[in-house]
């Protein structure tokens, strides 16, 4: 069965500074992999998805997610956190039928 | 949120209740879903359906049921063999035939058991 873990319930990070949001998956054959954003109240947004190709995919906001197949990883990464970041973010791994299973999602906190 | 409508944005049912949430796309996807949200478990799969007249259960199917009599609408019913149907609900589509894969979610309807 197709299952991602999202291992921190909670990152707190400084304006300015890196953030990165982990996820470990565990699946059978290639792993098609997603992160969503869910702001207070809202539905979720995609921000990137992870197919096939380069280990490090783009997506909006600035943000980018690193594969890593050996370490059956895709975490998320911005550079330079903003205020505006604070959210819930989801890992997901793609299973039959296209649905999605999802991680428990981890709270971002970015403080001013 | 894209293309995708749900409504109510609250919603509040009496015990004993069936309720009716709404979810239309504009977006011609062939495959909506339906997910349930509860704090700290992420989204649970509650129906899918890829053509219409067609649906599937997901993880948590029971005390639901759904409907697919139009490409653009999928109406999910919360029936009162639903124990504990408190919850935030997220309705989805995706376009098969791009072969995306990306799924893109409604704004939700928050459903409160009174």
């Amino acid at each position: 069965a197709q299952s991602v873990a999202q291992p921190e319930d909670q990152v707190n990070v400084a304006e300015g500074n890196p953030l990165t949001v982990k996820c470990t998956y565990s699946v059978s054959g290639n792993p098609y992999l997603f992160w969503y954003v869910q702001y207070p109240n809202r539905g979720l947004q995609f921000l990137l998805k992870y197919i096939t190709g380069d280990n490090l995919v783009k997506g909006s906001y600035g943000f980018e997610a690193e594969f890593n197949k050996s370490q059956t990883s895709f975490h998320l990464k911005k550079p330079s956190a903003l205020v505006s970041d604070s959210a819930l973010y989801f890992c997901a791994v793609k299973g039959g039928w296209g649905k999605l299973q999802f991680g428990a999602g981890t709270q971002v906190v970015v403080t001013p | 949120d894209g293309g995708i409508t749900q409504s109510p944005k609250y919603l509040f049912r009496k015990e004993g209740q069936n309720v009716t949430l709404s979810c239309e796309q504009n977006l011609n996807h062939d495959a909506m879903y339906w997910y349930r949200q509860d704090p700290g478990q992420g989204l649970r799969l509650i129906y899918y359906s890829q053509i219409v007249n067609d649906f599937q259960k997901g993880d948590i199917a029971e005390g639901y049921s759904v409907s697919r009599e139009k490409k653009e609408s999928f109406p999910l019913t919360v029936t009162s063999a639903q124990k504990n149907p408190t919850a935030f609900y997220l309705c989805a589509s995706r376009d098969l035939a791009g072969y995306t894969d990306t799924q893109y979610f409604g704004p939700g309807t928050r459903l409160t058991v009174l």
